[in-house]
């Protein structure tokens, strides 16, 4: 069964670096595609990015400049890297699975919560 | 893409039916997903291409639309079901969500 799991800080102060990273089980992210999804307090969801089987990469314009997603394949691992948060960074985050050619997501992590604070 | 959902709200009871609107701001075709949100759960993909069930996901669900206009419909709900949905259109970039449609108990 494919499970993917999200870790890193649940607290990051502002200007800093936001680093997650995702750990999937029972299938190779070497297929596929492998996004970074957010929740916000009040329940929006956002796109954030992915990245392809081939390491390619896409990206939401309003992040652009401060996002990156990157992978391990050896360690099956995906994340992200968002530069110069502030406070409306706080989100739930998700990693999730993206179906080949279609990009909507068929499995995802349970998610964590990053708070952006001094 | 922009995705207008409603309700953002809905109480109904055991049994009843129920469906969930998603317009989105242009035509996205039939490129569209259905999700279901639990606390403590990973988000279960439902529907996909407007209209398809995702394996696994109960025959009361069903999804309809083309378009600009997509429906999410329950029938004879049970307690499971009381959750929170999001529609997400995956026609172009950036992939774009609904603002979520909360289903409570009556």
């Amino acid at each position: 069964e494919v499970q993917l799991q999200e870790s890193g800080p649940g607290l990051v102060k502002p200007s800093q670096s936001l680093s997650l990273t995702c750990s999937v089980t029972g299938y190779s992210i070497t297929s596929n595609y492998w996004g970074w999804i957010r929740k916000f307090p009040g329940n929006k969801m956002e796109w954030m990015g992915y990245i392809s089987y081939s390491g390619s990469t896409s990206y939401n314009p309003s992040l652009k400049s401060r996002i990156s997603i990157t992978r391990d394949t050896s360690k099956n691992q995906f994340f992200l890297q968002l530069n110069s948060v502030t406070t409306e960074d706080t989100a739930t985050y998700y990693c999730a699975r993206g179906k080949l050619g279609r990009y909507y997501f068929d499995y995802w992590g349970q998610g964590v919560m990053v708070t952006v604070s001094s | 893409v922009q995705m207008t959902q409603s309700p953002s709200y809905l109480a109904a009871s055991p049994g009843e039916s129920v469906s969930i609107s998603c317009k989105a701001s242009k035509s996205i075709s039939n490129n569209l997903a259905w999700y279901q949100e639990k606390p403590g759960k990973a988000n279960k993909l439902l529907i996909h291409s407007g209209s398809t069930l995702q394996s696994g996901t109960p025959s009361r669900f069903s999804g309809s639309g083309s378009g600009t206009d997509f429906t999410l419909t329950i029938r004879s709900l049970e307690s499971e079901d009381f959750a929170v949905y999001y529609c997400q259109q995956y026609n172009e970039y950036p992939l774009t969500f609904g603002s979520g449609t909360k289903l409570e108990i009556k």
